[in-house]
């Protein structure tokens, strides 16, 4: 059974801090990962989406990579600012289509 | 430009009652799932749909049941609502199952459910 753990849970960081978010997952067999944002209250969207062949992929200030064969994705936030703050969840893809999601790493920037 | 769009936004049930969370998207979306965030859990499936009339399981199925009668609509029905269904329910779509190339997925704004 596939099993994605995401550290740290929370993270206080000052505000213009580079920061790194990581997800682990057991089972390599993936076809692609996504990463999340989720705002208190509300739904999740999608940040990013690698696909298995990939190693990574940028938008804007964030940039996601994939190793698979370690099991092993990070997030990269750049320049971070008060309004990133937010819990950001990451989702494996595997067979029969379903997603599996970390717990979450619950993230405030500070002025 | 509705998306996802998920009513009620917050219910409250009494042990033993029935409902029916209603899902709605305006994007053609084939694949639809239904899913419950529990503190400390994560998301985890209930149901999908990968198209009008298919239905599958998920990992959390049990006192749920769904229906997928046109591409728009996928709703989630509580038979006998129990305490340990108090969550919050999230729906989702995508163009194709989650296994598509550059397949982004989209979620509804989520359904605050206590039962009592």
């Amino acid at each position: 059974k596939q099993e994605v753990t995401q550290i740290p849970a929370a993270l206080s960081v000052p505000e213009g801090e580079n920061l790194v978010l990581n997800c682990s997952f057991t089972d390599s067999a993936i076809y692609n990962l996504q990463w999340f944002r989720q705002d208190p209250g509300k739904g999740l969207t999608s940040l990013l989406l690698i696909q298995s062949s990939q190693r990574e992929q940028t938008s804007g200030r964030l940039n996601a990579s994939l190793d698979k064969s370690s099991g092993r994705s990070t997030l990269y936030i750049a320049a971070s600012q008060p309004g990133d703050s937010a819990t950001y969840l990451c989702a494996v893809i595997g067979t029969a289509s379903k997603l599996t999601f970390g717990t979450g790493t619950r993230l405030q920037v500070t002025l | 430009n509705a998306g996802v769009t998920q009513t009620p936004k917050f219910q409250v049930l009494k042990t033993g009652q029935s409902m029916t969370l209603q899902c709605a998207q305006d994007m053609n979306h084939e694949y639809m799932s239904w899913y419950r965030q529990d503190p400390g859990m994560g998301l985890r499936l209930i149901h999908y749909s990968v198209g009008a009339g298919i239905t599958d399981q998920g990992e959390v199925p049990n006192g749920y049941n769904v229906s997928r009668s046109t591409t728009e609509d996928f709703p989630l029905r509580l038979l006998s609502a129990a305490p340990s269904q108090t969550s919050v329910y999230f729906c989702a779509s995508s163009p194709s199952p989650p296994t598509g190339y550059r397949n982004t997925i989209y979620f509804g704004e989520g359904s605050w459910l206590t039962v009592v």
